[in-house]
């Protein structure tokens, strides 16, 4: 299976703190995505990060990939409790995504 | 603009009838995608439509599920002889083309009693 896996399956900090959510895949990838889902309703694009790349920055949000390990990692700086969801990373199939089981994060205020 | 817009957002049958999802992708978007999402769950991928071409049904679970998507806008999900192992968050999606950044609706939570 393609799928990747999220590690860990819940996670809860308090407001301010870093927040770092890891991924692990199987095949060779493309790229690699994250996204967040509030509410087990619809999923949002947060950032995507190609094989060629190693790491990557969008606002608070900064990814890092390792081809070799087969991992990816997420991390949210200076959390808030806006940024409580499920977190999921995707790798790229021939024709769909391939999502793991997601990283559950919640942000104490 | 518009993103992409789900109906129902809540579904609740009976075991044994049948159900229609529906799906609007974003204006533009050639690539369509169905997942379903049971609680707690990832994300399982159903089926996906690119342009004209026949659509990937790889991931239909069994033969009571099958979609179309007509005019290359609008899709619909049916469901047939419900049963409540069916209950779950249906998720579509869509994207410019291929299986890249995919943009998401709210979901279709059904729910089979």
């Amino acid at each position: 299976s393609q799928q990747g896996e999220e590690d860990p399956q819940a996670l809860s900090i308090q407001e301010g703190e870093n927040a770092t959510m890891n991924c692990s895949y199987k095949t060779s990838i493309n790229n690699l995505q994250w996204y967040r889902q509030n509410s087990g309703r619809g999923l949002v694009h947060l950032i995507l990060i190609r094989s060629n790349e190693r790491e990557k920055h969008s606002g608070r949000l900064r990814v890092t990939l390792d081809t070799s390990k087969k991992s990816s990692s997420l991390l949210i700086t200076a959390s808030r409790a806006a940024d409580t969801a499920s977190y999921f990373c995707a790798t790229t199939g021939a024709n769909n995504l391939f999502f793991g089981t997601g990283t559950r994060l919640t942000v104490i205020p | 603009g518009a993103g992409v817009s789900q109906s129902p957002s809540n579904k609740v049958t009976e075991k044994g009838k049948d159900v229609e999802l529906r799906c609007d992708p974003i204006s533009g978007h050639t690539a369509l995608y169905w997942y379903r999402q049971s609680l707690g769950q990832g994300l399982e991928f159903l089926i996906y439509f690119q342009g004209n071409s026949a659509p990937d049904k790889s991931g239909l679970p069994s033969d009571r599920f099958s979609a179309e998507r007509t005019g290359g806008s609008v899709s619909t999900l049916t469901i047939q002889r419900t049963q409540q192992e069916d209950s779950a968050v249906y998720l579509c999606a869509s994207s410019l083309e291929g299986p890249h950044t995919q943009y998401f609706g709210p979901g279709t939570r059904l729910t089979v009693l």
